[in-house]
């Protein structure tokens, strides 16, 4: 069946490094992918989405890679900070049940 | 801009009571869908609306039931409760045609069953 998954629980990073967390999707048809952030306690916020028609998209200081040939895309945040220590899934959408989530990557930010 | 609300933010109920979880969605937005979260796991679907319908169902017991009403709120319903029902229930909405891919969440209600 379809799915979409990260390949690491847990990433831990220095202050002030690149993070980059993972995801992987089994779907080929897979057209649209969002990245979502959640906080302790706090509901998922959209961070960046990107469609199939594209490889790379940037926002602020994160960017999305989409590799379509093996299905995987990362997301890159630059400079991390103590505020994007946080679980961040990878989901698509699609269907009556609003979004299909992968495994959370919760993100360790370390002094 | 406006957000999701959820209220109430936190609730403590005792086994076999009911419980009243609420959604306001983004104005205009006119599909709303439940999840729930325990601790340390993904979001699980539990059911849906889209323009004050079911439109699908997910993981929710039985003992669960949900509405939509004329001004788009939606309020899950849960009786019986158990403690496995503790989690953090949260509810998302859609917007309206095109690009409405994309959910919004709210806070979520933080629900605790002794």
């Amino acid at each position: 069946g379809e799915s979409v998954g990260l390949h690491l629980p847990t990433l831990s990073v220095q202050e002030g490094d690149n993070s980059i967390i993972n995801c992987a999707y089994s779907n080929s048809a897979s057209d649209y992918f969002i990245w979502y952030k959640q906080e302790s306690g706090k509901g998922p916020q959209f961070i960046i989405d990107i469609r199939s028609n594209m490889d790379k998209r940037q926002g602020q200081r994160v960017t999305v890679l989409l590799n379509k040939t093996v299905k995987h895309l990362s997301l890159q945040i630059a400079a991390t900070q103590p505020g994007d220590s946080a679980v961040y899934f990878c989901a698509e959408p699609g269907g009556a049940d609003g979004l299909t989530f992968g495994k959370g990557t919760h993100l360790i930010i370390q002094p | 801009a406006a957000g999701v609300i959820q209220s109430p933010r936190h609730l403590i109920k005792e086994k076999r009571e009911t419980a009243t979880l609420k959604c306001y969605p983004i104005p205009r937005h006119d599909t709303v869908y439940w999840y729930q979260q325990g601790p340390g796991q993904d979001p699980q679907f539990l059911i849906s609306f889209y323009e004050k319908m079911q439109s699908d169902k997910g993981s929710i017991p039985d003992r669960f039931s949900a509405q939509q009403f004329s001004d788009y709120h939606s309020e899950l319903n849960m009786s019986s409760l158990e403690l496995g029902d503790s989690a953090l229930y949260f509810c998302a909405s859609r917007p309206r045609g095109q690009g409405g891919e994309k959910l919004f969440f709210g806070s979520g209600t933080q629900l605790s069953v002794l």
